[in-house]
């Protein structure tokens, strides 16, 4: 869904490498959430937000942190990057204006880390 | 949350009608049923919702028996390209959601 957008599409990093995935979405929603994907496994939930002064921890948030620096925006970092966190990455939106919590994924963040 | 079980694949042949059940025994009075598309290396793309009976769109057909405890999604007349992965997720507003390994449907040609 182009209203949700993340960067960068891909990234290569290195062991023990800072890195930021951003995720921006102009639907206007409240709600923000990053999960994970790894091949052949369904989505794992790192963190969700339901406000900009709203932080939670979902399923698998050890090794990651997030920010909501505006309504708009949600970032994820990695302190330290380690292999097992290659995967593929999706920032999600949902709002008040949603069914029932339909999400609107992003187009997600192919991670390698070496 | 309420723990959705679902077939792990499915194949069929090209034009034919799908139907992937899913169970969730436990839902709650306030959830809704909802049904998400992925194909590979994209984001979930959602179908359908419900809350119960029969929800129809442009893409499927939801049936949900009167006791909620599972539902159906249908795909009519499927062609190659809803080869992709279907999930079924239970929840209700305010509520992080879980997403399981999901139904992969292979359509054969």
């Amino acid at each position: 869904d182009a209203d949700v957008t993340q960067t960068p599409r891909n990234r290569i990093t290195k062991t023990g490498k800072r890195i930021m995935l951003e995720c921006s979405q102009t639907k206007g929603h409240d709600r923000m959430y990053w999960y994970r994907q790894d091949p052949g496994l369904g989505l794992r939930l790192i963190y969700y937000s339901f406000d900009v002064k709203d932080i939670n921890k979902g399923e698998i948030s050890d090794g990651y942190s997030v920010s909501r620096q505006a309504q708009a925006k949600f970032s994820l970092s990695l302190e330290s990057a380690i292999p097992n966190q290659t995967a593929l990455y999706f920032c999600a939106t949902s709002g008040r204006d949603t069914v029932e919590e339909t999400q609107y994924f992003g187009p997600g963040t192919r991670l390698l880390v070496l | 949350l309420a723990k959705t079980t679902q077939p792990i694949s499915m194949d069929s042949y090209e034009g034919q009608e799908v139907n992937i059940t899913c169970s969730h025994n436990n839902i709650a009075t306030n959830d809704y049923i909802t049904w998400y598309q992925q194909f590979p290396s994209q984001g979930p793309r959602f179908i359908i919702q419900g809350y119960k009976t029969k929800v129809t769109n442009e893409v499927a057909s939801l049936f949900i028996p009167a006791d909620r405890k599972s539902s159906t999604l249908s795909l009519p007349r499927v062609s190659l390209s809803d080869t992709a992965v279907y999930y079924c997720l239970v929840a209700r507003g305010y509520q992080k959601v879980t997403f399981g390994t999901g139904t992969k449907l292979q359509v054969i040609p």
